[in-house]
């Protein structure tokens, strides 16, 4: 199986700050990365696809990019709704373990 | 737009088989060109992905719970259930139901979740 791995586990940061968060695959899979946000008590909700499509809706300040086995999540200018936990996938399979993004 | 619902016991006895079903609405599960997933998180951990099937009654498991999940199909109902058997304390968490997009390869659609506890 092909594992992801995310990090940093956990950050802080302030409102207007760039924050990047990494994925990194075992083995390549191509552009098959996607990223969720999840706040407390809900259900994820997915930002990017295909690693650097962004869903309709989803704010520009959300990116993604990479390829092979190495991805990023990037927030260009952090804003307070933005304080969340990101998740990583492989395609329709496994997730990275999470970066929480703190105040 | 299609909605997922999970329902099942909130509680189980540990060595029981937990089950749930996932009905979903606003779209039928025999169009095709989807998975139908089960995903759970533990209590304060990170999404953990389960398994999924197709329309056809493919499956494809997580292979660290593969030995005790079966996943499967009603057509006619429009739902999609998870039964996972010998369970622990280990196995509390929320389950989530989803679908997956099979073209995009992207999971695109969630239930809102369901707590499954297991005690005695």
């Amino acid at each position: 199986d092909i594992q992801m791995t995310q990090s940093p586990s956990s950050l802080s940061a302030s409102v207007g700050d760039r924050v990047t968060i990494t994925c990194r695959a075992s083995q390549s899979i191509d552009n098959y990365l996607n990223w969720f946000q999840q706040k407390s008590g809900k259900a994820p909700k997915l930002l990017i696809y295909g690693a650097s499509s962004l869903r309709s809706g989803v704010p520009s300040r959300f990116s993604g990019a990479g390829s092979g086995t190495d991805f990023t999540l990037t927030i260009s200018s952090l804003q307070p709704e933005d304080f969340a936990t990101y998740y990583c996938q492989h395609g329709a399979l496994a997730f990275g373990g999470g970066t929480k993004v703190e105040i | 737009q299609v909605q997922l619902q999970e329902s099942g016991p909130g509680l189980v006895k540990p060595s029981q088989t937990l089950s749930l079903t996932c009905t979903v609405s606003g779209g039928s599960i025999s169009t095709g060109g989807h998975y139908w997933s089960w995903i759970r998180q533990h209590p304060g951990k990170g999404l953990e992905w389960i398994g999924y099937i197709y329309y056809s009654g493919f499956t494809y498991y997580n292979s660290s719970l593969k030995s005790r999940v079966t996943i499967s199909v009603d057509t006619s109902k429009n739902h999609f259930s998870l039964k996972l058997s010998s369970v622990t304390v280990a196995d509390t968490a929320v389950y989530y139901c989803a679908r997956a997009d099979i073209a995009a390869r992207v999971t695109d659609s969630w239930g809102q979740g369901t707590l499954v506890t297991v005690s005695s």
